[in-house]
């Protein structure tokens, strides 16, 4: 058991591009999932997978972002057109079946300059 | 307001013990968590205590829970320099969620 997964672990970019994070949970977690920490403050939920469904989406999603998690396994978010204040940590999480524990990743820290 | 709120920074000399305070709204929580993220890093699960308990030892670490003022504490006997870090008090958003609600953190400074 390698723990959370994420790649990559930092990723600079410039305003107005897309990018792509992965997380790969910890074998057999069926749950995912992901928050955004900033300098300063507590992770703060963005959105949870059970499997392959999207069951919880916090407000802070807005329509730029959006999250995956096709087969069940690894999960995707995808930033369109980052801004500024999308520079943060974003944090992947998993938890197994009625287990309540969630185990983070090491997250991915974006830089959107 | 917040719904979970911590005091800032705590320092604390090496060997003494250190008690990280928290407070929460959602009465309905069913568990109540202490992460720990050290610099650059992700979160760390240190323990956690179910609600209809008063306190959970483990090892180094107690934990209080009072449900009538809603207050959590995490109490670290014999703080090392290794426990430097910043700690994290959760708590799900409503009975059955599993959106963890997050204060801002305790960053502890340990002095040797």
């Amino acid at each position: 058991d390698t723990g959370v997964s994420q790649d990559p672990r930092h990723k600079i970019t410039k305003r107005g591009q897309n990018v792509t994070f992965r997380c790969d949970p910890i074998s057999e977690h069926n749950r995912l999932y992901w928050y955004r920490q900033t300098l300063g403050q507590g992770p703060e939920f963005l959105t949870y997978f059970q499997n392959e469904a999207q069951l919880e989406k916090s407000r802070l999603l807005s329509d730029r972002f959006s999250a995956e998690r096709p087969k069940g396994s690894f999960s995707t978010l995808e930033i369109q057109r980052t801004e500024q204040g999308d520079s943060a940590m974003y944090l992947c999480a998993s938890s197994f079946r009625q287990v309540h524990e969630q185990f983070f990743g090491p997250g991915t820290r974006l830089t959107v300059l | 307001g917040e719904d979970v709120e911590q005091s800032l920074f705590l320092s604390v000399r090496e060997g003494d013990s250190s008690v990280i305070n928290c407070t929460y709204t959602d009465s309905s929580s069913t568990y109540l968590y202490w992460y720990k993220q050290e610099p650059g890093a992700g979160l760390q699960l240190l323990t956690y205590i179910f609600s209809n308990m008063d306190m959970k030892q483990d090892q180094r670490l107690t934990v209080l829970l009072n449900k009538k003022d809603k207050h959590l504490s995490l109490r670290i006997a014999d703080t090392q320099t290794g426990d430097s870090a910043i700690y994290f008090c959760a708590s799900p958003r409503g009975a059955g969620s599993y959106q963890l609600t997050f204060g801002k953190g305790t960053k502890l400074s340990v002095i040797p």
